[in-house]
């Protein structure tokens, strides 16, 4: 099992422009999580999923899109990059509700110039 | 939502426990402890969870106080390889994980 899978694992842009980061997982999950980063901080949630058709924002939604195409994909957008969101972004699923915990990807590492 | 409180860092030498702590006094009846660790910049990975009762698994053991107010995560024989951010969460209102700064553990030789 590959587990969560991101896509690209490093990215350069400059300020202004867009991209998609991709993320899918294998393992039949429900719920889908993006967050991002920062040096020396915890991770910060942008966007969840919790089911297949429903997204919802987190602590730090400002400046991200997401779509969750389907029950293994989940991308975030972003679409007039700036250089605050430079960051290393890191998607994670888990089944829906508790207990249980959630499987991380290994991670984006975003520049924005 | 319940939030942790952990020391910024410990330093472990190798081949003897670990034990890091947590305080989670705001905890309510229902909440799950969750402790994850971080290596280096890899994604966090899962060690384990619990309710109320001492826990363990392959990885380490968790020792909740009865009051749920504090919680103890032990790695028996610490090596080199332990050194991560090791994070204690308590699970928020929409259900989500919600990471603090955790603790820098570092193992010695």
């Amino acid at each position: 099992n590959a587990g969560v899978t991101q896509t690209p694992k490093f990215q350069v842009l400059k300020t202004g422009q867009s991209m998609t980061l991709q993320c899918a997982q294998d393992m039949n999950h429900n719920s889908m999580y993006w967050y991002r980063q920062d040096p020396g901080m915890g991770l910060r949630l942008i966007y969840y999923s919790a089911s297949e058709g429903t997204t919802d924002k987190g602590e730090v939604p400002n400046g991200y899109n997401v779509s969750r195409l389907n029950k293994r994909e989940f991308s975030l957008r972003l679409e007039s990059a700036a250089p605050s969101q430079t960051s290393v972004y890191f998607c994670a699923s888990s089944p829906m509700g508790m207990p249980y915990g959630y499987t991380f990807g290994s991670g984006t590492r975003l520049t924005v110039v | 939502d319940a939030k942790t409180t952990q020391p910024p860092s410990m330093d472990c030498a190798e081949g003897r426990a670990a034990n890091l702590p947590c305080n989670h006094s705001t905890i309510s009846g229902n909440e799950y402890v969750y402790w994850y660790r971080q290596i280096h910049s890899q994604g966090p990975q899962y060690i384990i969870h619990g309710l109320k009762n001492n826990e363990t698994n392959e990885m380490a053991s968790l020792i909740i106080t009865e009051d749920r107010k504090s919680s103890t995560l032990i790695l028996p024989h610490a090596t080199l390889r332990d050194t991560a951010v090791y994070y204690c969460i308590v699970r928020g209102s929409q259900g989500n994980l919600i990471f603090g700064k955790g603790t820098k553990l570092s193992v010695k030789p």
